[in-house]
């Protein structure tokens, strides 16, 4: 099993909502990633976590809350969000290796934010 | 900073053409080298990768040499299909968990 499964695949939420993107793995693997990514751009980094621990944040707004509750496991809790938070979010997973000899994705949660 | 610049897209090619995408870096050090491929609406793909200077890697028909003397990994194919058409992506990492990427290029193949 190589694959990194997200849900939901869409999701339209308005500026109050609070909802949670979804991301698991069962590659045994121990890093698991955020990405954002805007149209016809590449994915910027959001988190990372390593042995369930957040290891990497890159300023991301504390609208964005990620939780890894054990190893197979990535969520991501939206609140308050702007519509300009509106992209693809994707989640990715790899060894711990150093350096980073391959990292997996999966196809992404579309997120419309109205 | 480390840094992937990739040529400028989008490219359009005919069906069996030959394809070169450009790649180069700038990093202090030897990173590990990637392609992504993204097909539309899709996630990213791992195309192929380099983990050190002269190692080539390949996948689908697709190569790419690390080149350490131009600092380069460019993408190559001999002969495209409709089915290539995507965006690539080319991306080092630096011994830890952050992957850098380039711009992306989008590569359309017809007929």
């Amino acid at each position: 099993d190589t694959e990194v499964t997200q849900t939901p695949k869409h999701l339209v939420m308005g500026m109050t909502n609070k909802k949670s993107l979804k991301c698991e793995q069962h590659m045994g693997h121990r890093a698991m990633y955020w990405y954002k990514q805007k149209a016809k751009k590449p994915p910027e980094l959001m988190f990372v976590y390593s042995y369930e621990k957040l290891s990497i944040n890159e300023s991301v707004p504390s609208r964005f809350s990620p939780e890894c509750p054990n190893s197979s496991l990535l969520n991501l809790h939206l609140h308050a969000l702007q519509p300009e938070d509106s992209a693809l979010y994707l989640c990715a997973s790899s060894h711990t290796d150093r350096p980073l000899t391959e990292a997996f994705f999966g196809q992404g949660t579309r997120l419309t934010v109205v | 900073g480390d840094s992937v610049t990739q040529m400028e897209g989008p490219v359009t090619l005919s069906e069996e053409a030959f394809l070169t995408i450009n790649c180069t870096y700038t990093a202090t050090g030897y990173p590990s080298l990637f392609w992504y491929v993204q097909y539309p609406g899709e996630g990213l793909q791992l195309l192929l990768k380099a983990t050190k200077a002269d190692d080539k890697g390949s996948n689908k028909g697709f190569e790419a040499t690390y080149r350490k003397e131009t600092t380069s990994f460019h993408l190559e194919k001999g002969s495209v299909q409709v089915s290539d058409s995507a965006v690539y992506f080319c991306a080092l990492n630096f011994g830890n968990e952050k992957l850098t990427f380039g711009t992306g290029t989008r590569l359309t193949i017809i007929p």
